[in-house]
């Protein structure tokens, strides 16, 4: 399985500002996706990053609010912008397994916006 | 819309008890994922059922999965308390999506 690297693991923010997180894969992939964890909740899709072209974002979910890039096969960031405490949430990014169709999860961004 | 259902939602049981908890989903799908999450950790893969009838097994847990019933069974045997944790159901949308929709979880509680 691929090996994720989610960085940072947790960060405590102020209302208004933007946080990027950045997950980094030990290996190439077409298609990398982001979650949302919100406190005591389960798993919601935000969006999946292809390399070279624009995301593709989930009911309720935007680019303004998520921009996402996606440079190269191994690498992808999330921003979470202009934020409020609503977006305190843990964030995740996901890859697929081709060889066992399995997915794997990053360790997780745990945000705190205050 | 798939929607994926976890049932129970809370579980409390004893050390040495067996139980079974269930996963419903609403749409045709032949992939169900079951994975484990400990508090302020990310997920951990347990499962990957990729066809009817499928049934894996770890340790005290098995998975099966029937497709043509929607349903899948995540069964504990023989609990013990390191097995606290919440359990998630995921089901891939039909066509290779690669898009997961998760169970609410069920957070497991094994008291010694």
């Amino acid at each position: 399985s691929a090996v994720i690297s989610q960085k940072p693991s947790r960060d405590i923010c102020q209302r208004g500002t933007s946080l990027t997180i950045q997950c980094q894969v030990d290996s190439q992939v077409t298609m990398m996706f982001w979650y949302r964890q919100q406190p005591g909740q389960s798993l919601t899709l935000i969006a999946t990053a292809n390399q070279g072209s624009e995301a593709t974002y989930e009911s309720g979910f935007v680019i303004d609010k998520f921009p996402i890039s996606r440079p190269n096969l191994t690498f992808s960031t999330l921003t979470v912008s202009n934020m409020s405490p609503e977006d305190s949430s843990i964030y995740l990014c996901s890859v697929g397994n081709p060889h066992n169709y399995g997915y794997t999860f990053g360790s997780g961004t745990r945000l705190t916006v205050v | 819309e798939l929607k994926v259902e976890q049932n129970p939602l809370f579980l409390s049981m004893q050390e040495g008890k067996n139980y079974t908890i269930y996963c419903n989903y609403s749409t045709t799908s032949d992939r169900l994922y079951w994975y484990r999450q400990d508090p302020g950790k990310s997920l951990e893969s347990l499962f990957v059922l990729l066809s009817n009838g499928a049934v894996k097994q770890e340790g005290r847990l098995m998975a099966s999965l029937d497709t043509k019933a929607r349903l899948s069974t995540l069964h504990i045997t023989a609990a013990v308390h390191d097995l606290s944790a919440t359990y998630f159901c995921a089901v891939d949308m039909k066509g290779g999506s690669e898009k997961l929709v998760f169970g609410k979880g069920m957070k497991l509680t094994v008291n010694p």
